[in-house]
């Protein structure tokens, strides 16, 4: 068990760049999560997927962000036409949920990728 | 909608002594589960701690414990014996058990631990 990881770290962008993060769950984890967390806030919730399909999405996701999640294994975040608003640190975090897993709901998160827009 | 608020941005302890962040949250549902969160500065979000809903008994893990007030929407962590690796971010979040599961977060509080 690696955890998650993410990449890159960090990543400086020009205003109206694309930009494309990775995360890596946890190799047996099923639900995988993505979240923005800006300055002195705590993270918010963009959407998840169960395996490879994309359950749900926050209104926070706009239609310049797009994620997937092919085979069901690592994922892939992308901003298009990148904005200064869009600058915060973007977490992972993966979870196993299903019969016989246990009920703990533990999501467990990488480093995050911070992103800074110029 | 779902809303957690940590009332406390900053606190600040000594070393070896105890302190307590406060949380509360709003919520319809009856079925769910509170964490508390640490992220140190530069490092990944680690869980804390965990309490079901359903669950009267509070939760404890070594250092840590919860005092978790159902009806009051209340869920404060109380660390002991404080130590400097303690120092962090904490976050409170909340999740309900069915459906996404996804987490909502308190904004945070930030501790210091002096020597």
């Amino acid at each position: 068990d690696t955890g998650v990881s993410q990449n890159p770290r960090h990543k400086i962008t020009k205003r109206g760049q694309n930009v494309t993060f990775r995360c890596d769950p946890i190799s047996e984890h099923n639900r995988l999560y993505w979240y923005r967390q800006t300055l002195g806030q705590g993270p918010e919730f963009l959407t998840y997927f169960q395996n490879e399909a994309q359950l749900e999405k926050s209104r926070l996701l706009s239609d310049r962000f797009s994620a997937e999640r092919p085979k069901g294994s690592f994922s892939t975040l992308e901003i298009q036409r990148t904005e200064q608003g869009d600058s915060a640190m973007y977490l992972c975090a993966s979870s196993l949920i299903g019969a016989g897993q246990g009920l703990t709901y533990e999501q467990y998160f990488g480093p995050g990728t911070r992103l800074t827009v110029t | 909608a779902q809303t957690v608020t940590q009332s406390q941005p900053e606190m600040s302890v000594q070393e070896a002594e105890t302190v307590t962040l406060s949380c509360t949250y709003d919520t319809s549902e009856s079925d769910y589960y509170l964490f508390w969160y640490k992220q140190p500065p530069s490092r990944q979000m680690i869980l804390v701690i965990r309490q079901e809903a359903y669950k009267q008994q509070n939760a404890t893990e070594n250092r840590f414990s919860v005092n978790f007030q159902k009806a009051a929407k209340s869920f404060s962590l109380k660390i002991s014996d404080s130590q400097l690796g303690d120092a962090a971010m904490y976050f409170c979040a909340y999740g309900i058990i069915q459906g996404a599961q996804k987490l909502v977060f308190g904004q945070g509080t930030r501790l210091t631990i002096n020597p």
